[in-house]
């Protein structure tokens, strides 16, 4: 079957401008994660989301990152006023129950000039 | 707060070798203990995963060894070929309430000689 996919696959983005990433889970997947990957800090978790329940977003940088998933399947983070640093391949996963299997898409790498 | 760490960075393996790649955590409630392989412009892929209730999973040339103990965990990969060549990464999986998410370690890049 298909697997996670993720939108765009680049962006480039003048600073201070909005972007949205998108994110199509593995169908019947509950739980949904976006994760950052950047050179100078690994792969961070930023935000989960199972089912309809309200998200965790402990890891979330800045008021500026936000993300919600409609219907309990595609989500969307959305960056505000984009800054150099938010400069990463953002990963989106899901996993079908409990979140330990999660499955990666291809990611969206953002540059922000 | 690094609570994987992962070694070496980089590892440079002959085809035909053992490759070798070492974690180590520090949170007690981590319950699953993943490794993912990422090619380069693509998502990290599952590669093989263990729970802490078991010392050692194998799946074809992929091996978990896991001491609890020590609060240890490795990854080999057997006849080691050139098509292995990519960044691993170990993880763990904090199952607690609302905060279930993956930790990274941070990364080996695996090279494989023909």
């Amino acid at each position: 079957g298909a697997g996670v996919s993720q939108s765009p696959s680049n962006k480039v983005t003048e600073k201070g401008k909005d972007v949205e990433l998108r994110c199509d889970p593995i169908s019947g997947h509950t739980a949904l994660y976006w994760y950052r990957q950047s050179l100078g800090q690994g792969l961070e978790f930023l935000i989960y989301f199972q089912g309809n329940s309200a998200p965790d977003k402990s890891g979330l940088p800045s008021d500026r990152f936000s993300a919600e998933r409609t219907g309990g399947s595609v989500s969307t983070l959305t960056i505000q006023r984009t800054q150099q640093e938010d400069s990463a391949v953002y990963l989106c996963a899901s996993s079908f129950g409990g979140g330990q299997e999660q499955y990666f898409g291809p990611g969206t790498r953002l540059t922000v000039t | 707060q690094q609570q994987v760490k992962q070694s070496p960075q980089s590892l440079i393996v002959q085809k035909g070798g053992i490759s070798i790649i070492n974690c180590a955590y520090e949170n007690t409630a981590f319950d699953y203990f993943p490794w993912y392989q990422q090619f380069p412009g693509k998502g990290p892929a599952l590669l093989i995963a263990i729970r802490p209730d078991v010392s050692e999973k194998k799946e074809g040339r992929f091996t978990i060894s896991f001491n609890k103990s020590a609060k240890q965990f490795s990854l080999h990969i057997m006849d080691s070929q050139p098509g292995d060549s990519a960044t691993y990464f170990c993880a763990a999986f904090t199952p607690s309430g609302s905060a279930r998410q993956l930790t990274f370690g941070s990364g080996t890049q695996l090279t494989v000689l023909p």
